[in-house]
């Protein structure tokens, strides 16, 4: 079946520090790619998608590139901030079958940002 | 309201008792999900209902849970003599006919004692 493997956390970094959050993925077809991000406190909310190979979702300046090749959709961030302390989920939805949209996640990484 | 809401948003019940969480999606949106989320077991697909195609319930963990979706839009999730390990995060999420995006509501956190 689908899996979506993440990066295991926690993920601390000062406030202006790159960021990567690994992100795998096993699935057939041709699935859609997410990442989630869960505020303390709040919901989950969708940070960026990506539908297609090659495509490249982007959103308060995260980024994350569909890449087929290596089964992969890392998130980056240039320079973090003490407001991007959140958890984030990796996920992906296939398209097909009888529960279309069903999205499968990933672990879940902790991201910490210090000052 | 504009996004997914859920109810309770906190719920302390006591083991053996029966427990209803109610969601209300976005207006419009044909497809409802519910997920659980727990320490140490991340997010877990419980069941779907989209329109009026049977539900896929191949996610829910024992038949203690049933859920429900009356008329196409509210849904009931009832988990039946709760145990300690149903204790988490339940999550309510609808999707629009078109689109594959899925918008999650803050969810209703039970704790069974």
């Amino acid at each position: 079946g689908d899996s979506v493997t993440q990066m295991e956390g926690p993920v601390t970094l000062s406030e202006e520090a790159f960021l990567t959050i690994n992100c795998t993925y096993t699935a057939t077809g041709y699935p859609s790619l997410f990442w989630y991000v869960q505020y303390p406190g709040e919901g989950l909310q969708l940070l960026l998608k990506a539908t297609k190979a090659d495509d490249k979702g982007s959103n308060k300046g995260f980024e994350a590139t569909y890449r087929k090749e290596t089964t992969s959709f890392h998130l980056e961030k240039g320079s973090v901030q003490v407001s991007d302390s959140a958890v984030y989920f990796c996920a992906l939805s296939n398209a097909g079958g009888t529960s279309y949209g069903k999205l499968t996640f990933g672990q879940g990484t902790i991201l910490t940002v210090h000052p | 309201g504009a996004g997914v809401s859920q109810s309770p948003s906190n719920k302390v019940t006591e083991k053996g008792k029966d427990v209803e969480l109610r969601c209300d999606p976005i207006s419009g949106h044909t497809a409802l999900y519910w997920y659980r989320q727990s320490l140490g077991q991340g997010l877990e697909f419980l069941i779907y209902f989209q329109g009026n195609s049977a539900p896929d319930k191949s996610g829910l963990p024992s038949d203690r849970f049933s859920a429900e979706r009356t008329g196409g839009s509210v849904s009931t999730l009832t988990i039946q003599r709760t145990q300690q390990e149903d204790s988490a995060v339940y999550l309510c999420a609808s999707r629009p006919s078109s689109g594959n995006t899925i918008y999650f509501g803050e969810g209703s956190w039970l704790t069974v004692v």
